[in-house]
């Protein structure tokens, strides 16, 4: 059964505490990402990687770390840094290559709130 | 230029009736453009795209006009249902840079 997980569905923190979102996928997709939502908004992306041991900031990286040391792991921490942290966090994966349709297919997402 | 701007902001329709959500896009190097349909608490699923050279796609109810002159692209949804009612994005690609530039989204009540 193919598809990208996230987990947990709900996390709960104390402010100053880091936080790591587990993301994985089986649908062999070279291209992952973290995109970050508030209530009534739409996607923003916080960071994407094409390739494994290589990523990139999108356009709200500040107070987030990511990795990538396999093909099907992407997890994203939430450190102490990023100034307000509780929102609704979605991993989505792709193909790259060729003259694809670069369908992004999204996991469940991670609610976070810290008090 | 790699904005794509959506409209309405929210949407109300009454059962039955057809749901028009509207983008425009600046980058003429986009070539595939996407429409994904979020409930609440889940993740995005893609709902329809459509690639420049054609102007219209239809799946059952749901049809993408496309007009490449004026580069907007919108999402008409015919006899509107209450399992409609969801936010709707819209969404650009080139293949020169696989990464989508996503509109705003457009929350879509179906009144019964």
């Amino acid at each position: 059964d193919g598809g990208i997980t996230q987990s947990p569905k709900y996390l709960f923190r104390k402010e100053g505490q880091n936080v790591t979102l587990s993301c994985e996928q089986n649908l062999n997709h070279d291209a992952m990402y973290w995109y970050r939502q508030d209530p009534g908004q739409g996607l923003r992306l916080i960071y994407y990687s094409q390739i494994v041991n290589d990523f990139q900031k999108g356009d709200i990286a500040e107070g987030y770390s990511v990795s990538r040391e396999k093909k099907e792991s992407f997890p994203l921490t939430v450190t102490s840094a990023q100034k307000n942290p509780t929102a609704f966090y979605l991993c989505a994966s792709s193909f790259i290559l060729g003259q694809g349709t670069y369908e992004q297919y999204f996991g469940p997402g991670t609610r976070l709130t810290v008090t | 230029q790699q904005q794509v701007k959506q409209s309405p902001q929210s949407l109300i329709v009454q059962k039955g009736g057809i749901s028009i959500i509207n983008c425009a896009y600046e980058n003429t190097a986009f070539d595939y453009f996407p429409w994904y349909q979020q409930f609440p608490g889940k993740g995005p699923a893609l709902l329809i795209a459509i690639r420049p050279d054609v102007s219209e796609k239809k799946e059952g109810r749901f049809t993408i006009s496309f007009n490449k002159s004026a580069k907007q692209f919108s999402l008409h949804i015919m006899d509107s249902q209450p399992g409609d009612s969801a936010t709707y994005f819209c969404a650009a690609s080139s293949s020169s840079n696989y990464q989508l530039i996503w509109g705003a989204g457009t929350k879509l009540i179906i009144k019964p």
